[in-house]
């Protein structure tokens, strides 16, 4: 079945180390998303990708990193940098960045820094 | 600037009582979309309609049913004689004029629905 899949689901941080959130999808999507959820509140963009080898910074893009090396797998490096990187992270894919095209969402991953 | 408002932080339904969630936006674009996602406790946001500002007809899907008034600025979701799995965090986007590959999202509406 074409999906996205997001691993691991739950992650524990010491500070002052970085982790990797993996986001692999094979819906051959062009474009894929980062988006951190805190409680109660809405989706906040991090980073997108339209195409390969190509990323943009969303609206709180501090503290994180990405990298989109092939098509199907847009990593997501927290940082040291990030204050406050306890969160609730999902990565989406749509065909193409156009308005009109929905996106499709993973499970998400839930980090917690100890 | 574009700006999605969904005033309803969380609701609280009987099984089988119709509820109805608001969703208000701003935009100064003439064409745009409009989506629905669901959030169940699992996490996964999942698409549920899009709508595009050129038809405003009211769109109905099973127990699910959609209000676009462009004179209002408003896209509402109606469920119909609610479940309990209908219980869900509902979020209401825009694709943002800014990028065309960025969408603001509502804050979202917890539904809660009681047997």
């Amino acid at each position: 079945d074409g999906g996205i899949t997001q691993s691991p689901k739950y992650l524990f941080r010491k500070e002052g180390q970085n982790v990797t959130l993996s986001c692999e999808q094979n819906l051959n999507h062009d474009a894929m998303y980062w988006y951190r959820q805190d409680p109660g509140q809405g989706l906040r963009l991090i980073y997108y990708s339209q195409i390969v080898n190509d990323f943009q910074k969303g609206d709180i893009a501090e503290g994180y990193s990405v990298s989109r090396e092939k098509k199907e797998s847009f990593p997501l490096t927290v940082t040291s940098a990030q204050k406050n990187p306890t969160a609730f992270y999902l990565c989406a894919s749509s065909s193409s960045g156009l308005s009109y095209n929905e996106q499709f969402f993973g499970p998400g991953t839930r980090l917690t820094v100890l | 600037a574009q700006k999605v408002t969904q005033a309803q932080t969380e609701i609280s339904v009987v099984e089988k009582e119709d509820v109805t969630l608001d969703c208000v936006y701003e935009t100064r674009d003439t064409t745009y979309y409009l989506f629905w996602y669901k959030q169940p406790p699992s996490g996964e946001l999942v698409f549920l309609i899009r709508r595009n500002s050129f038809d405003e007809q009211n769109e109905i899907s099973g127990r699910y049913s959609w209000n676009f008034q462009k004179s209002t600025s408003s896209f509402n979701f109606t469920i119909t004689a609610s479940q309990v799995v209908d219980s869900a965090v509902y979020f209401c986007a825009l694709p943002s004029t800014s990028g065309t590959y960025k969408y603001i999202f509502g804050t979202g509406t917890r539904l809660k629905v009681l047997a």
